[in-house]
């Protein structure tokens, strides 16, 4: 099957800095990736579909200048917690479809974010 | 709009029983539906998924799912589990939009397998 790689799968940082999350197709190529949240407990959230060569689609409630999605190439996505606050502090997961509307999505292994 | 409705957060089985996990969704159309299994800390795996076609789902790890259109149900089985089958499990529906193919999940249930 196809792979979805993320790094890094841990990171702590101080309150008020930014932390990069990158997303990899390994051996497909993307055009759209999912970038969900996940709380302690809970289920996931979807936080913002990522397009490549175009701005990213936001879900409702999601703040787009806190979370910055970058899909610069078929193979990469990125998402920036910009001034990361403690609330921030959760675990992060991409995925990626192979086609349009074949459903199946493949997950990468989630960055589990701590913010001091 | 779409939604999944897990509605057993935790369940405990005897390892060697059998499993019925429970899900429904509400969606407009035919649903595309997944059933996903997460280990603490990992992402997700697919177990199975239900596009079209016969209505019993045959998925990795000897797990099946049956999806019932009038009950807008598909529940995840498995007729003996194992103590590796604990984990938590995530009933998703795929919500279409134009080039754009993302899920929507519910609340997940969490398995615990008593030896």
């Amino acid at each position: 099957g196809a792979v979805v790689s993320q790094h890094p799968s841990r990171v702590i940082c101080k309150s008020g800095t930014s932390v990069k999350i990158e997303c990899r197709s390994l051996d497909f190529q993307a055009t759209t990736m999912f970038w969900y949240r996940q709380f302690p407990k809970k289920s996931l959230m979807l936080m913002a579909t990522s397009n490549e060569g175009s701005k990213a689609t936001y879900e409702q409630g999601v703040e787009k200048d806190k979370f910055l999605i970058n899909h610069a190439s078929l193979t990469l996505s990125t998402l920036t917690v910009t001034s990361a606050h403690p609330e921030d502090s959760s675990f992060y997961i991409c995925s990626a479809g192979l086609a349009a509307n074949t459903g199946e999505l493949f997950f990468g292994e989630g960055s589990r974010l701590t913010v001091l | 709009a779409q939604s999944v409705t897990q509605p057993d957060i935790h369940i405990t089985v005897s390892e060697g029983a059998s499993l019925e996990l429970r899900c429904n969704y509400s969606y407009g159309a035919t649903p595309y539906l997944f059933w996903y299994v997460q280990s603490p800390g990992q992402g997700l795996q697919l177990l199975l998924k239900y596009f079209s076609g016969d209505t019993l789902v045959q998925g990795i790890k000897g797990f099946e799912a049956e999806f019932k259109r009038s009950q807008s149900s598909f529940n995840l089985r498995k007729p003996s589990v194992h103590w590796s089958d604990a984990a938590e499990y995530f009933c998703a529906v795929g919500a279409y939009g134009g080039a754009t193919n993302k899920l929507i999940f519910g609340t997940g249930t969490l398995l615990a397998v008593q030896p």
